[in-house]
């Protein structure tokens, strides 16, 4: 089965941009979906098809996909910015990451 | 607006069973693939089990199949799982989410607020 591989966690400074990976088997070549989950609360959208925003979803979010790693990316990070961060694809089923926690120091 | 709301968690013991429900109102009900997705307490994210718009189609994540049973209730804009031969593994908040189809790419844009699920003697 598929499986997709995310750093346990990425600390970045206020201000600065972070950028969270997602990596897997020629990954590149699927459709790569981010999530965003703030304790106690349930997963939010905030990137679809390796690089699109839903609406709501600040600009400073955007995502790349190439090759074997699929990338998040948080500008100008906030402190409401903290979050576990999921990516996800789809192979015969729903496949997910095991998850990044971002710190904003 | 969407929205999604579960309901039927609760503390089970392990071999018993337990019928989550999900009912959603915002959009066309009929025409989306629902999923149940599970988290486990300090977890990530694993997809459960699907079904197609018009119930005919289901699916199952390898680690449920032959105990949980999808189905829906388009009349009543209701999702279901039923859970059986749980095990101490199964213990997880349940969400159900809203599923996207767009060419090959199948994702989650709604999802309810959980419904926590603890099997446990």
């Amino acid at each position: 089965s598929y499986e997709l591989f995310q750093p346990l966690s990425v600390s970045v400074a206020l201000g600065q941009t972070a950028s969270l990976t997602c990596g897997g088997s020629d990954i590149g070549t699927k459709n790569v979906h981010w999530y965003q989950q703030k304790p106690g609360q349930a997963p939010v959208l905030v990137i679809y098809r390796d690089n699109n925003r839903p609406s709501g979803i600040p600009e400073r979010f955007s995502g790349s996909n190439s090759g074997n790693t699929a990338t998040l990316t948080i500008s100008r990070a906030q402190g409401g910015d903290e979050a576990d961060y999921y990516c996800q694809v789809w192979d015969t089923s729903g496949v997910f990451g095991g998850g990044t926690k971002l710190t904003v120091l | 607006e969407v929205h999604l709301l579960e309901s039927g968690g609760g503390l089970v013991q392990p071999g018993g069973s337990l019928r989550l429900s999900c009912v959603a109102s915002g959009f066309t009900f009929s025409n989306y693939v629902m999923s149940w997705v599970r988290q486990a307490p300090g977890k990530g994210l694993e997809w459960v089990s699907g079904i197609s718009g018009s119930g005919d189609s289901k699916y199952y994540a390898d680690s449920v199949k032959g105990r949980f049973i999808i189905s829906r209730d388009n009349s009543k804009n209701t999702l279901f799982v039923q859970m059986n031969s749980l095990r101490a593994e199964d213990t997880a908040i349940y969400y159900c989410a809203k599923r996207v189809t767009a060419g090959k790419a199948y994702y989650f844009d709604y999802w309810g607020q959980g419904i926590l699920v603890t099997v446990s003697s």
